[in-house]
């Protein structure tokens, strides 16, 4: 079956640091890929996606590009923002009706 | 369209009890799920509709648990004789349908705890 694999947190930057979390990802087919964030007290929300291989999703400052060959969608930002703390998580799709796998989130923490 | 609405937002129960959440989808999404989300966990699929059909049940999903959609628009999740391992925040999201591109809308969730 589908799994997402990312790197376990909490990850502590301070702030203006280069962020880069891991995710890789074991699919049958060609799946759609994606970076939901989540708030303290909040819902998930749409972060960025990428649908196909070698496309840059981007928002926000963060980005991440799908890579096939590595089975990966790693999530990088250049300079982290202590309103940038949350918990990420990665995601796929596979199928016509959307069902998401989800990886188990890496808290995000930046201290000023 | 204000988004996806959850309610409650947090229910306190009694072992035992039942309970019901509603979820209120943006409402020309035609697609609506369920899922849990457990403390340090991603959320995991429960089931999912596309309009007023119940269109794949998780094996998360025991026969304490049901879920309706009666009219393709807002849903219920009932959970009866709740026990304590079903303390959870339980997330509904809908989206359109026509592929992948569009990810999901997730509401605030319901946080359930069993006492």
């Amino acid at each position: 079956g589908n799994s997402v694999t990312q790197m376990e947190g909490p990850v502590t930057l301070s702030e203006e640091a280069f962020l880069t979390i891991n995710c890789t990802y074991t699919a049958t087919g060609y799946p759609s890929l994606f970076w939901y964030v989540q708030y303290p007290g909040e819902g998930l929300q749409l972060l960025l996606k990428a649908t196909k291989a070698d496309d840059k999703g981007s928002n926000k400052g963060f980005e991440a590009t799908y890579r096939k060959e590595t089975t990966s969608f790693h999530l990088e930002k250049g300079s982290v923002q202590v309103s940038d703390s949350a918990v990420y998580f990665c995601a796929l799709t596979e199928g016509g009706y959307q069902k998401v796998t989800f990886g188990i989130g890496t808290k995000l923490q930046v201290i000023p | 369209d204000t988004g996806v609405s959850q309610d409650p937002r947090h229910k306190i129960t009694k072992r035992g009890q039942n309970v019901t959440f509603r979820c209120d989808p943006i409402s020309e999404h035609n697609r609506l799920y369920w899922y849990r989300q457990t403390l340090g966990q991603g959320p995991e699929f429960l089931t999912y509709f596309q309009n007023e059909a119940q269109l794949e049940k998780s094996r998360l999903l025991s026969d304490r648990f049901s879920a309706e959609r009666p009219k393709g628009s807002f849903s219920t999740l009932e959970i009866q004789r709740t026990e304590q391992g079903d303390s959870a925040m339980y997330l509904c999201a809908s989206s359109q349908v026509g592929g992948n591109n569009y990810g999901y809308t997730f509401g605030s969730g319901t946080r359930l705890t069993v006492v």
